[in-house]
């Protein structure tokens, strides 16, 4: 049974913080990791995905890889308000397929 | 379209009722993915479709579960004799399913069901 763990929180970081979002994963063989955000009764949408080991950077988002270690993480910098919302790792095996989720990890930025 | 759609974003029905959902996927999206959410839980998979077929149906969670799609666009999912349990937001997602490089899922805005 593949399982990705993400702590519930919920993560309370003051406005213009770093953000600091992980996850770990339970199956070797997963290939691409995805970064999804969810506003309360909202879908998901998504904002990184990651393949390689090292960082990838994307305005104030940054997504962390170390396959080694089967952990990937999400930071935000620079956080605002509007950031606020459920942060949902995923993963998958190879091309196009099935994601595996993380129950999320509650983000609180407070003005 | 411009993004997923889905219909109707919300349904409430009777127990034993049965209910249909539809997903209209992104222009040009082969693969079509059903996912379930039940309050405070994570996404979970039900079914995957490339073009009309579906490799993928494990996350299928009874025989009272199915799926399908026509024309390699639309797609329906029906769940019979409805029961409590069944009470979530169903979400559809679409790729391109590219076979090299990373294949990114984007998701509809849901069908939000409750089961009385």
């Amino acid at each position: 049974q593949k399982e990705v763990e993400q702590n519930s929180g919920p993560l309370s970081v003051p406005e213009g913080a770093i953000a600091s979002l992980n996850c770990t994963y339970s199956d070797r063989g997963s290939q691409s990791f995805f970064w999804y955000r969810q506003y309360s009764g909202k879908s998901p949408e998504l904002i990184m995905f990651i393949y390689s080991n090292g960082d990838k950077e994307d305005g104030r988002f940054t997504a962390q890889l170390n396959k080694a270690s089967q952990y990937v993480s999400l930071l935000i910098r620079d956080s605002q308000p509007s950031d606020s919302a459920t942060y949902l790792c995923a993963v998958t095996d190879t091309g196009f397929q099935k994601l595996v989720f993380g129950t999320g990890t509650r983000l609180l930025v407070s003005p | 379209g411009a993004g997923v759609s889905q219909s109707p974003s919300n349904k409430v029905t009777e127990k034993g009722k049965d209910v249909e959902l539809r997903c209209d996927p992104i222009s040009g999206h082969t693969a079509l993915y059903w996912y379930r959410q039940s309050l405070g839980q994570g996404l979970e998979f039900l079914i995957y479709f490339q073009g009309n077929s579906a490799p993928d149906k494990s996350g299928l969670p009874s025989d009272r579960f199915s799926a399908e799609r026509t024309g390699g666009s639309v797609s329906t999912l029906t769940i019979q004799r409805t029961q409590q349990e069944d009470s979530a937001v169903y979400l559809c997602a679409s790729s391109l399913a590219l076979v090299t490089g990373t294949d990114t899922q984007y998701f509809g805005p849901g069908t939000r069901l409750t089961v009385l």
